[in-house]
């Protein structure tokens, strides 16, 4: 069974880079043909996909934030990593790391992490 | 990007009654990629149903999916105490992944 957990500081300030960790226990990201994902819910609100990455290293944004974000393999310690810079308080979140279903990078996400809580505040 | 629009936004049922709940797309969801989370308090969404009407690994058979291009939904027969939760849509068949806004359903 596939286990993810997040990792990362709580707490970020405006224009600053927020970076998370995510630890995958059960499968190996640089192995096995799995996408990787990142997905963020805002307090009270609802989903939204940041960004995938392949066990190749082949990268997948979502347009919103394409410009500030990057997914990145660590594989040496099977993790993988989301960084995302120039933060707002729009980008105050509860951040999951997942794995999907199948090995498409448009495709339901089958485990979840417990989630990272991430606030933007000076 | 396609947009989904989850109805309604909460839906008041007692246990052991059947909750109907509805996923509209903004456009055809291709090859009807359309899955099911259902969300508790303080936890991370769990896959329900993929592929439209597919349960996922150890999900009870009184969830069920259907539908097909831009109208599904999502089906539990008897409710029990634990099923109050959170329900998300997503359709992942064109680039970006979308999902709904959510349906919460309460305990009448």
């Amino acid at each position: 069974q596939v286990q993810l957990q997040e990792s990362g500081p709580g707490l970020v300030k405006p224009s600053e880079t927020l970076s998370l960790s995510c630890a995958v226990s059960g499968g190996s990201v640089s192995s096995s043909e799995y996408y990787w994902g990142w997905i963020r819910q805002p307090p009270g609100k609802g989903l939204e996909w940041i960004g995938s990455i392949y066990f190749s290293g082949t990268t997948y944004y979502n347009p919103s934030v394409k410009s500030r974000v990057t997914i990145s393999l660590a594989t040496s310690n099977n993790q993988f990593s989301l960084k995302l810079s120039s933060v707002t308080a729009a980008d105050t979140a509860v951040y999951y790391c997942a794995r999907v279903l199948n090995g498409y990078v448009n495709d339901a996400f089958a485990f979840w992490g417990q989630g990272s809580m991430v606030t933007v505040s000076s | 990007e396609i947009v989904l629009t989850q109805s309604p936004g909460t839906l008041w049922l007692s246990p052991g009654e059947r909750a109907t709940l509805s996923c509209r797309a903004s456009q055809s969801v291709s090859s009807n990629y359309l899955a099911w989370y259902q969300q508790k308090p303080g936890q991370a969404p769990r896959l329900l149903i993929y592929g439209a009407s597919t349960r996922a690994t150890g999900i009870p058979d009184r969830f069920s999916g259907s539908g097909f291009g831009t109208d599904f939904t999502l089906t539990v027969s008897r409710l029990e105490p634990e099923d109050f939760a959170v329900y998300y849509c997503q359709q992942y068949g064109s680039s970006p992944n979308t999902f709904g806004q959510g349906t919460k359903l309460e305990i009448k």
